[in-house]
């Protein structure tokens, strides 16, 4: 069974660092991985979507890389803002699963200004 | 603009009722699901479905069944709601492998 996991689950960070958020995932059998984020009382929005063949995607400050060989991704968050604030979450479509994503458990994310 | 809509976005019922919550999307995505999200558990998925008619059970439908007559709209049932079911419901659709989620449905059960 694919189980995700991320690490720190909350980080404090002060403006205008750059940082990194960890995903890792037990089944290196994947078809891709996606971040998402999410604001409190909101649904989550896609921020990066990474195909197995891939090893990274980029949209603006954020870069997401992927090592499918050591079930492993990070999201890189450069020059971070108070409007990064958020849980970010990344989940995994395991090879044979259709569609369906299994999920970490987030890390929540605080830019102090 | 195509988006995921959700409804109610909060309720509140009774143990033993039956609930349903609704899902709309306007992409024309065939592929669907409803998930809740619990702190300690992260999001767990329900039930999907890959088209009209089509419908299956995800990690957690003890509970709940889904129908889809059509390709906008998944509706969830919750038969017998009881308070374990307490939680956030989303539900998304899925277009060229990401998906996309709803604002959420919060259902308190009392």
């Amino acid at each position: 069974k694919q189980e995700v996991t991320q690490i720190p689950a909350a980080l404090s960070v002060p403006e205008g660092e750059n940082l990194v958020l960890n995903c890792s995932f037990t089944d290196s059998a994947i078809y891709n991985l996606q971040w998402f984020r999410q604001d409190p009382g909101k649904g989550l929005t896609s921020l990066l979507l990474i195909q197995s063949s891939q090893r990274e995607q980029t949209s603006g400050r954020l870069n997401a890389s992927l090592d499918k060989s050591s079930g492993r991704s990070t999201l890189y968050i450069a020059a971070s803002q108070p409007g990064d604030s958020a849980t970010y979450l990344c989940a995994v479509r395991p090879g044979g699963s259709g569609s369906r994503l299994t999920f970490g458990e987030g890390t929540q994310l605080t830019v102090n200004p | 603009d195509a988006e995921i809509t959700q409804s109610p976005r909060h309720k509140i019922t009774e143990t033993g009722r039956q609930v349903t919550l609704a899902c709309h999307q306007t992409w024309n995505h065939n592929n669907m699901f409803w998930y809740r999200q619990d702190l300690g558990h992260g999001l767990r998925l329900i039930h999907y479905s890959y088209g009209v008619q089509d419908t299956n059970k995800g990690e957690v439908s003890d509970g709940y069944s889904v129908s889809r007559s059509n390709t906008e709209d998944l509706p969830l049932t919750l038969e017998s709601a009881a308070s374990s079911q307490t939680s956030v419901y989303f539900c998304a659709s899925v277009c060229n492998y990401e998906q996309y989620f709803g604002p959420g449905t919060r259902l308190t059960v009392t």
